[in-house]
């Protein structure tokens, strides 16, 4: 079965960091980009990150952009998202996905909570 | 780079249907084929129902199709179940520094 899973999430203050996990099975892991997704309490998805396949191209949303890190290791078929700096507005559910379509994620996990306060 | 615009809600009664509109920019949905649309079941995983504009993955039943016309692309939900009521979410590439912009979203309500 094809899936990913979060993990990692939690309560930290601001300033502060936090490394989120998501790990990939059932698939040839290092054959897919791999994407961050987050849904703050009351608003819309806002895509976060991707990485491709080979880890050596990475973007990030201007709201992220120098705060928070993409990596992978295809040896542990894991992404993580580094996320430093944190602040208020970081506070969402952290969705990790699977590039397997064009410009699309077709997998997706269940998520991990981050909150900032 | 602004959120896609979605209406916050749609509703219809079972067997009816229901369309979603999704609105970009030229920088965005109307530049590129690359619409995609979301369901998502709070506290679960999205699920994608349409990639490309009018592709369905593997599962998704026939009763979801979707569309493009300049900047707004659209999500037909045709033969409503109670299963279907549901967040949707729309999301297209971008040319811009920002890769992918997703919608505002839309709550879907089967009376």
């Amino acid at each position: 079965e094809v899936q990913v899973v979060e993990s990692g999430g939690g309560l930290v203050q601001p300033g502060g960091s936090l490394r989120l996990s998501c790990e990939a099975s059932g698939f040839i892991f290092s054959h897919y980009y791999m994407h961050w997704a987050r849904l703050a309490p009351g608003k819309g998805l806002v895509w976060v990150s991707d990485v491709s396949g080979d880890g050596r191209s990475r973007n990030y949303a201007d709201s992220v952009k120098g705060r928070f890190t993409i990596s992978r290791d295809n040896a542990m078929n894991t992404v993580f998202l580094q996320m430093n700096s944190l602040r208020a507005e970081d506070t969402a559910v952290y969705f990790c996905g699977r590039g397997g379509v064009p410009n699309a994620v077709d997998v997706w996990g269940k998520g991990t909570t981050v909150t900032v306060s | 780079q602004s959120a896609l615009t979605q209406p916050p809600s749609a509703s219809g009664s079972p067997g009816q249907s229901v369309t979603i509109s999704c609105t970009g920019t030229r920088s965005d949905v109307g530049d590129y084929n690359y619409v995609s649309w979301y369901q998502h079941h709070p506290g679960k995983a999205p699920k994608l129902m349409i990639y490309e504009v009018t592709k369905r993955p593997s599962g998704v039943p026939d009763r979801f199709s979707g569309s493009k016309s300049g900047n707004t692309a659209s999500l037909t939900v045709s033969g409503l179940q109670a299963e279907d009521e549901a967040d949707y979410y729309c999301s297209s590439y971008s040319g811009s520094n920002n890769r992918y912009v997703f919608g505002t979203g839309t709550k879907v309500t089967v009376l």
